[in-house]
């Protein structure tokens, strides 16, 4: 089983839709949650990181379930300039750091 | 935010011969840089954790001898890809931290796409 899981993709939606991104992860003690963003043949970028209590940052909210080992990443009211893939990534516990990837999920944004 | 430089974006050798690529941190000290790989439409996968002033730490599976990873500063990470081969061909990208703690954001350099011809 991969380390992080995430939906296959790709996600086609009209502007303005609502899109939710799912991730899984099997290390229960993973330690930091992030959401990246990655552009076509470019390096990821930090979109947010996923908090216990949840966290939102403008048209974007993300979720943590510890107990499913579960991280969602929802955009509302989705632009043309959010086409990109979303990466789930989380740090291992005991590590330096280490950011593992899940495989990304890919979104377009049609308008 | 803090930079991350890679170089070269773009190399293409021959097989059998060795790839050194950079990675700086311009404007903090990174005592950590990670180094990734990623094939076309795969996940970005850790190939190992550099350090500054010591060995580093390869993900089960990588190559060490093949993949030489030097930290010789706070700025600088450098990995060679030795002999390679066509199927060493991928987009090699490094990462480091800026701050102490593993909480902080890491930042990429802009990737290194590798064809070996």
């Amino acid at each position: 089983r991969k380390e992080v899981e995430q939906d296959p993709g790709p996600f086609n939606v009209p502007e303005g839709a609502t899109v939710a991104f799912n991730c899984t992860y099997s290390n229960s003690a993973s330690q930091s949650f992030f959401w990246y963003r990655q552009d076509c043949r470019k390096e990821p970028k930090l979109l947010m990181s996923v908090y216990s209590s949840g966290n939102e940052d403008g048209r974007f909210t993300a979720q943590l379930n510890r107990a499913s080992q579960y991280i969602s990443l929802l955009i509302r009211d989705s632009k043309l300039s959010d086409s990109a893939t979303y990466l789930c990534v989380v740090t291992r516990r005991g590590s330096q750091g280490n950011l593992i990837f899940g495989k990304g999920t890919k979104l377009s944004v049609k308008p | 935010g803090a930079v991350v430089s890679q170089h070269p974006s773009r190399v293409i050798c021959k097989s059998g011969t060795s790839v050194k690529i950079e990675c700086r941190s311009l404007d903090f000290q990174a005592t950590t840089m990670f180094w990734y790989r990623q094939f076309p439409k795969q996940s970005l996968m850790l190939m190992a954790t550099s350090n500054e002033g010591s060995k580093a730490t390869y993900e089960q599976g990588v190559e060490k001898d093949k993949f030489l990873i030097n930290h010789a500063s706070l700025t600088l990470s450098t990995l060679t890809v030795t002999s390679a081969h066509p199927e060493d061909s991928s987009f090699y990208i490094c990462s480091a931290r800026e701050g102490p703690t593993k909480y902080t954001e890491a930042f990429f350099g802009q990737g290194t796409r590798l064809t070996v011809v």
